[in-house]
This record gives C-alpha cells, sequence and structure tokens, in this order.
C-alpha cells in the first residue's frame, strides 16, 4: 500500500483564494482524521470521520474550514476566503478503529 | 481545563544512555495512549500503543508505561544513538470524544 496520499505537498496562494487540500487514505481504513499543525499551537485535529460520515468537527476554526468525505478512498479540506493565518502544515490520517494512525506527508499551506 | 504535557521543549543526551520522555495529563480519560516520532517536514509515524489496563509496552529498544493514577505515561529509548533524534509526541484517545496530541519533545542524542 501507498500510505496515505495527500495533495497537493505544497501550496502558496493569495489571501482571500479558495484552497482544497485532498487526501487518500490507506484502503480498509475506516477513520479519516485532518489536523493542523504549527509552532505555537502544535498538531490540532480539526475533524474527524468515520465510513464517511463526520463524527466532530469542533476543532474548525470558523466556518470558511470545511471537510468532505464522499467516498472511501477521498477526503476534501477547503478553505474559502483563506488568510495569512491559516499558513500551516495540514496532515491527513487513517486509522482502523481507533488504533494507530498512518499519516499523510502533509500538506504545507502559505498564505499571502 | 483539559490539558496534556510533555515534560519539557527539548531533551539532549549522550548517545547510549536511556532517553526518558515524559506525557502528562488532566481531566482526561483515555482509553489509548499512542506514541509517535515525528522528523521536521515529515508527519508523524506511529511506535507504540498502550491502553488504559496495560502498565507496560515493549518493542524494541522502546518502552512505554502508562499509569492511570499519575495520568501519565514514560516512553524510554534504551541505548539510545543519534538516529534517533527526532520529536517525539504522545496522543490520547479520549473514549469516543476526541483524538489530542501533546506539545512534543525533541530530542538530541550527541554521538
Amino acid at each position: 500500500d501507498a500510505g496515505v496520499i495527500q495533495s497537493p505537498r505544497h501550496e502558496v496562494t493569495e489571501m482571500g483564494q479558495e484552497v482544497t487540500l485532498r487526501c487518500k487514505p490507506i484502503s480498509g481504513h475506516d477513520y479519516l482524521f485532518w489536523y493542523r499543525q504549527t509552532m505555537m499551537r502544535g498538531l490540532e485535529l480539526l475533524i474527524y470521520f468515520n465510513n464517511n460520515v463526520p463524527i466532530d468537527d469542533s476543532g474548525m476554526p470558523e466556518d470558511r474550514f470545511s471537510a468532505k468525505m464522499p467516498n472511501a478512498s477521498f477526503s476534501t479540506l477547503k478553505i474559502q476566503p483563506s488568510e495569512p493565518r491559516d499558513s500551516a502544515v495540514y496532515f491527513c490520517a487513517s486509522t482502523w478503529g481507533r488504533g494507530p494512525g498512518s499519516f499523510g506527508p502533509g500538506t504545507r499551506l502559505t498564505v499571502l | 481545563s483539559q490539558k496534556i504535557e510533555q515534560n519539557s521543549e527539548a531533551l539532549n543526551i549522550q548517545e547510549g544512555k536511556t532517553a526518558t520522555l515524559t506525557c502528562n495529563y488532566t481531566n482526561y480519560s483515555p482509553a489509548y495512549l499512542q506514541w509517535y516520532r515525528q522528523d521536521p517536514g515529515r508527519g508523524p509515524v506511529f511506535l507504540l500503543l498502550i491502553r488504559e489496563n496495560e502498565k507496560e509496552k515493549r518493542k524494541e529498544r522502546l518502552k512505554v508505561t502508562f499509569d492511570t493514577t499519575l495520568k501519565q505515561s514514560l516512553f524510554h529509548i534504551t541505548a539510545s544513538q543519534p538516529a534517533d533524534s527526532a520529536t517525539y509526541l504522545c496522543a490520547l484517545d479520549n473514549y469516543g470524544q476526541n483524538f489530542v496530541f501533546g506539545p512534543g519533545t525533541r530530542l538530541s542524542v550527541l554521538p
């Protein structure tokens, strides 16, 4: 298995633009997590899905953030409109049950 | 309020010694506690998982203990090597609530 796949790996955009981050979890995993990592706040859970259903989105910072999981092999995290304070590394992770997480390589987002 | 703390932001030790990292939590009742390693520019990599009814887990040079009374987990790396230098994160699975990471400890093993 290729592991968790995220795209793009790097994204540079201007304030106000829409940003879409993509994730392909490991086949057979039933949980998918989106995290954001910054130096100041560490690794924060934004939202997680179980069997494609959002379970807890309490970590989503604002309505500008939205996430979807239309099927078991694909999820998106969208920021619209983006702001400079959204600059961070965004990780997607998947698990089978609530077991060990397999993390993707991350998307480094820079909002100018 | 709920809090996860890891003993120090950075830890330097001499090669060959045992590194001990601490994870303390308050106002959580975790079902599991996990330890991850993160290298610069990469995602965290899972190392060990310990359940609330387990006291100790081992894997090669790694050992994790879990004391639910003290609300603490200790992570040990024996016979440490420079290749063990990385940031180590603990994470709690809070029984259907959420999955929370500590701030991490940056370990440097000096040759």
